[in-house]
């Protein structure tokens, strides 16, 4: 069964640090996103990225992060100056098309930021 | 934007037992209704989803229903067993491609 990959699995980072996270989603899905969950809570959503360009993004998503599909098959998060609440695990995830409402999540990298 | 409330946020059964778990949303113009299992440290993992047409959908031991009028879905899992164990959240969708919005969650756990 085909997989969502995110690179690494986990990034300890210090505290104004930029970090870059790693997706490469599903190669024949269309739509991308970066999901959020600190530790103990839900799963919050942070962007959606779709034909090379933010569709949508939440409050959570302000101008410490961007998104960036540098090639064919990469998908990243960067957090420019990392935070010490930015610390939790973010999940990326794809979709084939806009018909499709199924999500298929990557395994995950955690985040900790000191 | 939805708002999303599940409940019960904890619930403990007996290996066998059913469990239960309700979800309510406010945009009506929902018609995706997943719900996800996550287990400790891994990622959100679908495991049932119902469309706006269809009042009911069942897979094995899990079922889940729903109440277009009333706004709210359920998951039911009937035989319980330990690896049930887990968070399960429901995400509400009015539209494919978009933000799926989640829950808080519900923590069930499955004792032998």
């Amino acid at each position: 069964e085909p997989e969502v990959t995110q690179t690494p699995s986990h990034q300890v980072t210090q505290m104004g640090q930029e970090v870059i996270l790693r997706c490469v989603p599903i190669s024949n899905h269309l739509y991308f996103y970066w999901y959020r969950q600190i530790l103990g809570q839900k799963v919050e959503f942070l962007v959606s990225f779709y034909n090379n360009e933010i569709s949508e993004k939440s409050e959570i998503f302000d101008d410490q992060f961007s998104v960036e599909r540098p090639d064919g098959s990469n998908f990243t998060l960067k957090i420019r100056s990392t935070k010490l609440e930015d610390s939790a695990m973010y999940f990326c995830a794809s979709t084939a098309d806009f018909f499709n409402y199924g999500y298929t999540f990557g395994s995950g990298t955690r985040l900790t930021v000191v | 934007g939805e708002n999303v409330e599940q409940h019960p946020s904890t619930l403990s059964v007996q290996e066998g037992d059913s469990a239960v778990i309700k979800c309510t949303y406010s945009d009506s113009a929902s018609n995706y209704f997943p719900w996800y299992k996550q287990e400790l440290g891994k990622r959100p993992q679908l495991i049932i989803d119902i469309r706006s047409n269809v009042g009911e959908k069942k897979d094995q031991r899990i079922a889940v229903t729903l109440n277009k009028t009333a706004k709210h879905f359920s998951l039911h899992i009937t035989e319980t067993q330990p690896e049930d164990s887990a968070v399960y959240f429901c995400a509400p969708n009015n539209q494919a491609g978009t933000a799926l919005i989640f829950g808080k969650g519900t923590t069930l756990s499955v004792s032998s």
